[in-house]
């Protein structure tokens, strides 16, 4: 069965430190990977995606994502947080592309000063 | 502005009353779907449509009921609500690869439910 695994419910960083966000899934065929971020009181919005090609996405906002086969995962970076970030950020499997998204149970990130 | 408009933002019920939430789209995409939001558990599919007049269920399509007459709209029905409905609801959409490159979906701004 289709699956997405984001191990951390809550990270807390400093403003100006770096970020990685975990995901690993679980999937028979090649996937479709998504990254999306949520802020308080609003829909969803895509940050990243990974079809095919070159395993080091760039995405909006100064996030990447580095698609793993070997370890069934995408996980989202930032070199450097900014306040702005806070947010819930999900990750998202897709086995036809955008449609009928598998999502994660998502990360909620706090941003200290 | 061109996007997913989701109607009511916030509603309460009571077990066993009916309703229907509104998601209208202006892009002319093909695909839209409805996903329901709970703690800890991310969004989860309901039910989605390939185009006017084409639906089908997703992972939790029980109690809710949806149809697709025109491409703009996608209302979900609610037909007896129960309290395990209480949920946040997103309405998304996005272009189908028969209209050339798929297009990321875009979400509205959700639907608050309780239902007491």
């Amino acid at each position: 069965a289709q699956s997405v695994t984001q191990p951390d419910i809550h990270i807390t960083v400093s403003e100006g430190a770096s970020l990685e966000l975990r995901c690993n899934y679980s999937y028979g065929a090649t996937p479709y990977l998504f990254w999306y971020v949520q802020s308080p009181g609003q829909g969803l919005q895509l940050l990243l995606k990974y079809f095919s090609g070159d395993t080091l996405v760039q995405g909006i906002k100064g996030f990447e994502a580095e698609f793993k086969r070997s370890q069934s995962s995408f996980n989202l970076r930032k070199p450097s947080v900014h306040w702005s970030d806070a947010a819930e950020y999900f990750c998202a499997v897709g086995p036809g592309g955008y449609n009928k998204l598998i999502f994660g149970a998502g990360t909620r990130l706090a941003v200290h000063p | 502005n061109a996007g997913v408009t989701q109607t009511p933002k916030f509603q309460v019920l009571k077990t066993g009353q009916s309703m229907t939430l509104q998601c209208a789209q202006d892009m002319n995409h093909e695909y839209m779907s409805w996903y329901r939001q709970d703690p800890g558990m991310g969004l989860r599919l309901i039910h989605y449509s390939v185009g006017a007049g084409i639906t089908d269920q997703g992972e939790v399509p029980n109690g809710y009921n949806v149809s697709r007459s025109t491409t703009e709209d996608f209302p979900l029905r609610l037909l007896s609500a129960a309290p395990s409905q209480t949920s946040v609801y997103f309405c998304a959409s996005s272009s189908s690869p028969g209209q050339g490159a798929s297009q990321p979906q875009h979400f509205g701004d959700g639907t608050r439910l309780s239902i007491l």
